[in-house]
């Protein structure tokens, strides 16, 4: 089976653009997670989609960040307009039925300059 | 916010050696999970430890869930080549929702042939 699919692999935007990162999930699974880490930090958990809906975004940083699910299929977080704290990896991860089994993307590197 | 101190941050060994790391917290948690990060790639769940007092193995990887609930250890045997990566220590503490998991900094692990 396909794994978590990520696109841009790498992005190098400038500051004050804005940057839309897609997450295509495992076929099936109904939940999908966001993830971002910044260089040298922990992993932080940005939000959670069931299907098509926001099941918690308590972990994304502001309203620059945008994040949809279409249809409860693929995802995608758009950050508008970007910021140089805004670098880091953005990691989507999925699962069928909720479990901690999440299989992670490769993430995308995103660098604001 | 609950955090996860995960120590060391980083250990250069030689092969055949066995290796141990650990994560501790304030507070409790209620999950325990160890990942690993290949170079380019997404995080990979190795052990998830539910109970406190759970001591599980995955080939020659061990992980326990401390009594206290507050922290949890990785032992690698016989390290070899391919073990090399980053490992995470993550967790679900009180009151989190399912999906919004709490990641440790890293340990970047080195082998040496």
């Amino acid at each position: 089976e396909a794994g978590v699919t990520q696109f841009p692999s790498h992005s190098v935007i400038e500051k004050g653009q804005t940057v839309t990162l897609r997450c295509d999930p495992i076929s099936g699974h109904d939940n999908l997670y966001w993830y971002r880490r910044v260089m040298g930090k922990e992993i932080k958990f940005l939000l959670h989609f069931v299907k098509e809906s926001k099941q918690d975004e308590s972990g994304m940083p502001n309203n620059r960040f945008l994040a949809e699910r279409t249809g409860g299929t693929y995802s995608t977080l758009k950050v508008q307009p970007a910021e140089l704290e805004d670098s880091g990896v953005y990691f989507c991860a999925s699962s069928q039925d909720g479990s901690y089994g999440y299989t992670f993307g490769s993430g995308t590197r995103l660098t604001v300059v | 916010g609950q955090q996860l101190n995960q120590s060391p941050q980083s250990m250069f060994i030689q092969e055949g050696e066995d290796v141990s790391m650990n994560c501790t917290s304030s507070s409790i948690f209620n999950t325990w999970l160890w990942y690993k990060q290949d170079p380019g790639e997404g995080p990979v769940l190795l052990i998830a430890l539910y109970k406190a007092g759970e001591l599980t193995s995955n080939g020659r990887l061990t992980a326990q869930f401390g009594i206290t609930r507050k922290d949890s250890f990785l032992n690698i045997s016989a390290s070899i080549p391919s073990d090399v990566g980053i490992y995470f220590c993550a967790g679900r503490g009180l009151g989190g929702s399912q999906g919004n998991l709490i990641f440790g900094k890293g340990t970047k692990l080195s082998v040496k042939p």
